[in-house]
């Protein structure tokens, strides 16, 4: 099964901004969408922030920001916050035998 | 209280089976798709299962087909993963979780149960 490959690592300092990428073919982001994003903190369950590719929930900061292009989706976190520091994962529906994946992770790191 | 609840996780050796169990309150558990999510140690999140909100719809990971069962029972409100066959590698704490929009089954997942653990020992 396919599974949509995001950086392992992005770090930065407090105030400034970072971007994650996600890439995966035209079988699932080119395809459609149904790109969303989570947070997790260590030893918690995922956390939704970004749905439908640029689609924020209620209560989530305007800090946090969802873009695609082709078969790349992105996720823009502005203006770092220590509370930001958690893995980020990408997840897109899949026109496959397999229809519903998940990035690879990213740790995102508040220098 | 709008929560999802797992349970039923352990330590189980090759080759038996299990069944999770995940509880939901707070909400019309009747209109919800769900899906089962899983993360063994240290590792990212691998998509396992989905039952449409009837149940008369089910999908699954090619890693999982054939072994795993998702099912629901509505008059109850809760969500089932019939785990069969387990290998090593389906150790991993699971999570259930609703999708954000009734009746849609991909529009992202907005509320996450605590997880329950399983681990595959002999």
């Amino acid at each position: 099964q396919s599974t949509l490959t995001q950086p392992a690592s992005v770090s930065a300092s407090p105030g400034q901004s970072i971007t994650i990428s996600c890439t995966g073919t035209s079988s699932d982001i080119g395809d459609h969408n149904y790109v969303s994003w989570y947070q997790q903190h260590p030893s918690t369950a995922p956390k939704l922030i970004i749905y439908e590719v640029s689609n924020r929930p209620s209560g989530v900061p305007d800090r946090f920001s969802g873009s695609k292009s082709g078969n790349t989706a992105s996720l823009t976190i502005s203006g770092l916050q220590a509370e930001d520091e958690a893995d980020y994962f990408c997840n897109s529906y899949a026109s496959s035998s397999t229809p519903y994946v998940f990035g690879t992770g990213t740790k995102v790191t508040v220098l | 209280q709008v929560q999802l609840v797992e349970s039923g996780g352990g330590v189980v050796p090759p080759g038996r089976s299990l069944r999770l169990s995940c509880a939901a309150s707070g909400f019309t558990f009747s209109n919800s798709a769900l899906h089962w999510v899983r993360q063994a140690p240290g590792k990212g999140l691998e998509w396992v299962a989905l039952i449409s909100y009837d149940g008369s719809n089910t999908y699954y990971a090619d890693s999982v087909k054939g072994r795993f069962t998702i099912s629901r029972d509505n008059s109850k409100s809760t969500l089932y993963l019939q785990l069969s066959r387990l290998r090593h590698e389906d150790t991993a704490v699971y999570y259930c979780a609703r999708v954000r929009v009734e009746n849609v089954y991909y529009s992202g997942l907005d509320l996450w149960g605590q997880g329950t653990t399983v681990t595959v020992s002999s």
